[in-house]
């Protein structure tokens, strides 16, 4: 049964910080990776896809790495900004599977 | 073009009652999946449903229950409602055979 894990929970740091988030899997055998981030009481929006033969993905200050081997992916965001605060949420997909959560980092970016 | 939408926004139920939630996916999508997110952790898979049938399930008694329409409009459906159902509901929607869901907003379901 895939398993998964982010560290850490919460996290606040000041603006124009680089960041990194981190997300543990305990089935390594994954189709694909999804970054989501989560405003207070809100749905989920898509940042960053990574299919299992990719290393990474980029979008704007955003880069996301998967090593399936050691069952981990990052989220990388450079120049944080107090508009990145929000949950930002993993979820890992198995062959033939749904997408299963991680619990999430809640991100505070301070002015 | 319209996302993912989802109603009513809130609801209040009492134990034992009844309640329907309801999903319209995004334009051209035929896939719909339900997840249950609780209060600081991360949403939980439902089920899925495609061509008016439930595919997937996660690990979710029968008292939740769903359906498709023919234009992909989906509800969900949760029978003998328990406190412990209080919670985030999520509809999420796809076109078959991509890998990116779009998510609507959800609907706060509080139990009392």
């Amino acid at each position: 049964k895939q398993e998964v894990t982010q560290i850490p929970a919460a996290l606040s740091v000041p603006e124009g910080e680089n960041l990194v988030l981190n997300c543990s899997f305990t089935d390594s055998a994954i189709y694909n990776l999804q970054w989501f981030r989560q405003d207070p009481g809100k749905g989920l929006t898509s940042l960053l896809l990574i299919q299992s033969s990719q290393r990474e993905q980029t979008s704007g200050r955003l880069n996301a790495s998967l090593d399936k081997s050691s069952g981990r992916s990052t989220l990388y965001i450079a120049a944080s900004q107090p508009g990145d605060s929000a949950t930002y949420l993993c979820a890992v997909k198995n062959y033939g599977q749904n997408f299963v959560f991680g619990p999430g980092t809640r991100l505070s970016v301070l002015p | 073009d319209a996302g993912v939408t989802q109603s009513p926004t809130h609801l209040i139920k009492t134990r034992g009652q009844q309640v329907t939630l309801r999903c319209s996916p995004k334009s051209g999508h035929d896939t719909v999946s339900w997840y249950q997110q609780a209060l600081g952790q991360g949403p939980q898979f439902i089920f899925q449903y495609y061509e008016e049938e439930e595919r997937q399930r996660g690990n979710f008694p029968d008292r939740f229950s769903g359906h498709q329409y023919p234009n992909y409009s989906s509800e969900l459906n949760v029978n003998a409602l328990l406190l412990g159902d209080s919670a985030l509901y999520l509809c999420a929607s796809r076109i078959t055979g991509s890998d990116t869901q779009y998510f609507g907003p959800g609907t706060r379901l509080t139990v009392l």
